[in-house]
């Protein structure tokens, strides 16, 4: 199973808006509605941000959100503030019920 | 408050087995999938293997089939990880994570890790 592609990096200045994509294939991303993104500080756990596409958990800011474009998915980060810099990585349910994420997305606040 | 704590990492050499346990607290423990999740040094997250609450259902990725067995005693709300075979790729941080309900669905707690390194 490949990881699904994200872009290495993507920046945006404090109250920006930025998006970061995922892109997989109809075997995982395109087959299902199970994306979820997670938030990584360094040397820190992964911390779940979306689920099933566009669905934020209890606490997560509403300046996340997320969405689905065929075999494609976006993370977008509005208003974008400091403490958001970290990791950002997608991963997916696949037809052979195993998970694969991408290979992660540094964000950088200007 | 639901908390997962590893343990059971450390130095191995090449060839070599060893079994990671996940503590699991404040929640009724079998009711939800777990996956053990790995982080090499420097890399990205890499799903390793997930896990029914039963039990009855395993999946592992493909750097983990054949080598690698996930189990659960639900008795005693630990989630477990033999790795057998070790290879210095295996070495990383190796995270345990509960699905919401399932592992389709997200992974809403992850322990802190434990570290494995494989080396001579």
């Amino acid at each position: 199973q490949s990881a699904l592609t994200q872009p290495a990096s993507v920046s945006g200045s404090p109250g920006q808006s930025i998006t970061i994509s995922c892109t997989g294939t109809s075997s995982d991303i395109g087959g299902y509605n199970y994306v979820s993104w997670y938030q990584q500080h360094p040397g820190k756990a992964p911390k779940l941000m979306i689920y099933d596409v566009s669905n934020r958990p209890s606490g997560v800011s509403n300046r996340f959100s997320g969405s689905k474009s065929g075999s494609t998915a976006s993370l977008t980060v509005s208003g974008l503030q400091a403490e958001d810099e970290a990791d950002y990585y997608c991963t997916s349910y696949t037809s052979i019920s195993t998970l694969v994420f991408g290979g992660g997305t540094k964000l950088t606040v200007l | 408050e639901v908390q997962l704590v590893e343990s059971g990492g450390g130095l191995v050499q090449p060839g070599g087995s060893l079994r990671l346990s996940c503590a699991a607290s404040g929640l009724t423990f079998n009711m939800y999938s777990m996956s053990w999740v790995r982080q090499a040094p420097g890399k990205g997250l890499e799903w390793v293997s997930g896990i029914s609450g039963s039990g009855g259902e395993t999946s592992y990725g493909d750097s983990a089939k054949g080598r690698f067995t996930i189990s659960r005693d639900n008795s005693k709300n630990t989630l477990y990880l033999q790795m057998n075979s070790l290879r210095a790729d295996d070495t990383a941080v190796y995270y345990c994570a509960k699905g919401r309900r399932n592992n389709r669905d997200g992974m809403d707690v992850w322990g802190q890790g434990t570290t494995v390194t494989v080396s001579s």
